[in-house]
């Protein structure tokens, strides 16, 4: 089964860093969706995207939806401890299944 | 509140015992799957449905059993747990209609689940 590519795997950065990460498919969605993933917790919507360049911002977190409709980022501005989890990008096609990708770990440091 | 709620939240079993996880969601969704977690392998999907009575296999289907005779619970059920079957299991659910910007799948709790 298909598989996103996210990087980076993992992320170790001081409090008030901005953070990166990307997501990246060989096939083309047309939805777009970032979670945040506490420890033995379900995953936890952040942001959703629907149109390819679509730019869509959740208080420090701006996501966007790549023009080729192959690709996705999350960028997380000026880090905080509570913002420590794992982040998983995934993308679906309408009247498909959603596909997940393999998440980033990110470790903030006070 | 609209919630997908899974049972038990952790449950320690034996080789061979035939267990099943429930899964409720109360938002009227068409779409439900299940997931296991291990450490470095992300979300792996091992069932989904699109609504009654039709489900697919995902990419780990082995073992595991699943049916859909109602549109709010989708139960995941191991004939005969192996103890390659600890892992940290989630249900999700997405509605499919009233466009694109529905179609989000919000997830369970999780179940952990150890065979020993």
């Amino acid at each position: 089964g298909q598989q996103l590519n996210q990087s980076p795997q993992s992320m170790f950065i001081q409090e008030g860093e901005d953070v990166s990460m990307n997501c990246t498919s060989s096939s083309i969605f047309n939805t777009w969706l970032w979670y945040k993933q506490d420890p033995g917790e379900g995953p936890v919507l952040l942001i959703a995207l629907y149109k390819a360049g679509e730019l869509t911002s959740n208080g420090r977190l701006t996501a966007q939806f790549g023009i080729t409709r192959k690709d996705s980022f999350l960028n997380i501005s000026a880090s905080i401890p509570s913002d420590v989890g794992i982040y998983f990008c995934a993308g679906h096609r309408t009247g498909n299944q959603f596909y997940f990708g393999t998440g980033t770990s990110l470790t903030v440091i006070p | 509140e609209a919630q997908v709620t899974q049972n038990p939240r952790y449950l320690i079993t034996v080789t061979g015992k035939k267990l099943t996880v429930t899964c409720s969601q109360n938002m009227n969704h068409e779409y439900m799957s299940w997931y296991r977690q291990d450490p470095g392998l992300g979300l792996r999907q091992i069932y989904y449905s699109m609504n009654v009575e039709v489900t697919d296999k995902g990419d780990v289907p082995e073992g595991y059993k699943v049916s859909r005779k109602e549109k709010r619970n989708f139960p995941l059920i191991l004939e005969s747990p192996s103890p390659n079957q600890t892992s940290l299991y989630f249900c999700a659910s997405s509605s499919l209609t009233g466009g694109r910007s529905n179609e989000k799948l919000f997830f369970g709790s999780g179940t952990q689940l150890s065979v020993l």
